[in-house]
């Protein structure tokens, strides 16, 4: 069963950063690049960045190069998002999502199975 | 362009069908897939490709692709298809993705 399971919500001050984890499992984690996307409460999916299945190249939104890092560890078959600077307007919940694109040889791209999603609320 | 833009609400009758459109300058080039939210859940894929339904997804969900306009409709909307709808599309200018800004769909 494919699965993604995620960290537990977190809660941050503003300057603090936070650190998201997502534990694949179902299927062979080493194969596929990986996305994460956030929501921001009573707003829609906003796409942040994607991980190669190496871990060794990302690409990140403009809006968060430079205070995101995406990792992945394929020992845990677990990915990591750190967001640093974060500020009030980053309360949201952020998703880890599988990228499908491989299967369809590159012609599609689609987003599935996704985590649960973690809350990460910045507040003072 | 790297937007899509979908309209912000739409409602059907029981039964009925209904159209949900997602336009954008890169829907020219790659297709688009598209994802359901339920409150509180996450998104869950409805359709991805020319008209690809993954499995479990009823068939009365459809996708089509024109232009730089990408659809899903539903034939014979259910109670249980009240939600918001996201399109998604890689961006024609990189190693990028961007989602459309949702569309809720109310049945009446």
């Amino acid at each position: 069963q494919l699965q993604l399971v995620q960290s537990g919500a977190e809660v941050k001050k503003p300057g603090a950063s936070v650190k998201v984890s997502c534990k694949a499992s179902g299927f062979t984690f080493s194969s596929y690049y990986m996305h994460w996307v956030r929501q921001a409460p009573g707003q829609g999916l906003e796409w942040m960045g994607i991980i190669n299945p190496s871990g060794d190249r990302t690409n990140f939104a403009q809006k968060f190069q430079g205070r995101v890092t995406m990792t992945r560890d394929t020992s845990t078959s677990t990915l990591y998002m750190e967001l640093s600077s974060l500020r009030p307007e980053d309360t949201a919940v952020y998703y880890c999502a599988r990228d499908n694109s491989a299967i369809s040889g590159y012609q599609y791209w689609w987003f599935d199975p996704w985590g649960q999603g973690t809350l990460v609320t910045v507040s003072s | 362009s790297s937007e899509l833009t979908q309209d912000p609400a739409v409602s059907v009758a029981l039964g009925q069908t209904v159209r949900i459109t997602c336009q954008g300058d890169s829907l020219r080039d790659s297709y688009a897939s598209w994802y359901q939210q339920k409150p509180g859940q996450a998104p869950v894929l409805v359709m991805f490709g020319k008209n690809n339904r993954p499995s479990g997804i009823p068939d009365r969900f459809s996708g089509s692709s024109s232009g730089n306009t990408a659809s899903l409709t539903i034939t014979g909307a259910q109670a249980e298809d009240e939600a918001d709808y996201y399109c998604n599309c890689r961006g024609n200018s990189g190693f990028h993705w961007m989602f459309g800004g949702g569309t809720k769909l109310t049945v009446l």
